[in-house]
């Protein structure tokens, strides 16, 4: 199992307003370190979706926000595509590993 | 524009060696520190290794260390991982990616990713 937990999966409708959790613990997301969030389409490479907890790459919709309480962070994507059906993954640090870390993914699928 | 393109990957045999490039362009390779993450197949990601911009830095996952050697040659713009002692859990995608900064990769995040060579340890 991953050091970081994420829902296996969401869904929404087009249009809806998802959101998929990343909870970790007290020797990462806890300890302050950021939390970064990828975005994985079928087949291909991850991409970088949001870095430092709530900043978004250039090229990335304003749909996707990210944000982080505590030992737990979220990625929210509103006004959903069908083109947004893909994995999300989020990173951050572990101190207690020395390792930078991953959530297991999260399949979002478009209704 | 930056690529990074994985090499080296195929079908090997449990115990065997295997050894993967990436190589860099588009920017100051000596610049960044540099990973190595990997995907099994259907699985998440899992970071393998990474290596600092003079190679001054280097950390291993758990489950590859003592079996596999990260290093990078900058006048080559080049990253390569020596993979010893292959075992069936080992087979995945590896993706090379590059690191926003030179070393310390304590709240970094990895941008991009090459495409990924797949590495199958299977007798």
């Amino acid at each position: 199992q991953s050091v970081l937990t994420q829902p296996p999966s969401v869904s929404g409708a087009p249009g809806q307003r998802v959101t998929i959790s990343c909870t970790g613990s007290s020797s990462n997301i806890g300890a302050g370190y950021d939390v970064h969030w990828y975005q994985q389409l079928p087949g291909t490479a991850p991409k970088l979706l949001i870095y430092g907890n709530s900043n978004r790459p250039s090229g990335v919709p304003d749909r996707f926000s990210g944000s982080k309480s505590g030992t737990s962070a979220s990625l929210a994507i509103t006004g959903l595509q069908a083109e947004d059906e893909a994995d999300y993954y989020c990173q951050s640090y572990d101190s207690s590993l020395s390792a930078p870390v991953f959530g297991g993914g999260t399949k979002l699928t478009v209704l | 524009e930056v690529q990074l393109v994985e090499s080296g990957g195929g079908l090997v045999q449990p115990g065997r060696s295997l050894r993967l490039s990436c190589a860099a362009s588009g920017f100051t390779f000596d610049d960044y520190a540099m990973h190595w993450v990997r995907q099994a197949p259907g699985k998440g990601l899992e970071w393998v290794s990474g290596i600092s911009w003079n190679s001054g830095s280097i950390g291993y996952a758990d489950s590859v260390k003592g079996r596999f050697t990260i290093s990078r040659d900058n006048a080559k713009n080049s990253l390569y991982l020596q993979m010893n002692s292959l075992r069936a859990e080992d087979t995945a995608l590896y993706y090379c990616a590059k690191d926003i900064g030179s070393s310390g990769w304590y709240s970094n995040w990895f941008d991009p990713w090459g495409q990924g060579t797949l590495v199958t340890v299977s007798s």
